[in-house]
């Protein structure tokens, strides 16, 4: 089955800075990747998706990229703000397929102001 | 917006007994999701459910059942509560049947079992 692989565990950058969290997955079958953000007390919420039909997708300062023939994805945060302080999960599944999401085991971000 | 409702937040319990999370969710999904989320695990699914009173088991579902009586309402049964099973456990729906769709998490309720 997928394994879905997720770095660094926890990452600490300084206010304006880029982060950057990777992740890596086993089934190249897979051809969706979203990423979920959770704040502290929360549940996990959708922040971006791409499908592998598309290598890079971008929403302000967030962005996805993916690498289908390394089986790698990542996902970038430019100019960090405190707010974008939480843990990061990211997932793979194959669309259209009863499937479950898999996820990593999430990254923490720390941004200090 | 779509809201997920976890009914208890914190619940401490003692081993042996048998305890009852609830979820309900507003947007008329169809499938709905236990997850527990321990430090360093990420979330690791229990069971999940495609319909009323289907329910199929997911990566970690020993220890645990669910029921769903109703398409809005999904419960997560501890028949008999150990201490490894102190952990949050997040509640999730999400529409269709198939991967590909977004899924809505509940705010999560933290047991634990003494």
């Amino acid at each position: 089955g997928e394994n879905v692989e997720q770095h660094p565990s926890t990452l600490s950058v300084q206010e304006g800075d880029s982060a950057v969290i990777k992740c890596t997955y086993s089934d190249s079958a897979s051809n969706y990747f979203p990423w979920y953000k959770q704040e502290l007390g929360k549940g996990p919420q959708l922040i971006i998706d791409i499908r592998s039909n598309v290598g890079e997708k971008k929403d302000q300062r967030i962005a996805v990229t993916l690498n289908k023939t390394a089986k790698h994805f990542s996902l970038h945060i430019t100019e960090t703000q405190p707010e974008d302080s939480a843990v990061y999960f990211c997932a793979a599944s194959i669309l259209g397929s009863q499937g479950n999401l898999i996820f990593g085991k999430g990254t923490k971000l720390s941004v200090k102001p | 917006d779509v809201k997920v409702t976890q009914s208890s937040r914190y619940l401490v319990k003692r081993t042996g007994e048998k305890v009852f999370l609830e979820c309900v969710q507003d947007m008329d999904h169809e499938n709905m999701f236990w997850y527990r989320q321990d430090p360093g695990l990420g979330l690791r699914l229990i069971y999940f459910s495609y319909d009323v009173k289907m329910k199929e088991k997911g990566d970690i579902p020993e220890g645990y059942s669910v029921s769903r009586e109703k398409k809005e309402r999904f419960s997560l049964i501890l028949e008999s509560a150990s201490t490894n099973q102190t952990s949050m456990y997040l509640c999730a729906s999400s529409t269709g049947r198939f991967s590909g769709n977004t899924i809505y998490f509940g705010e999560g309720s933290w047991l634990t079992v003494v």
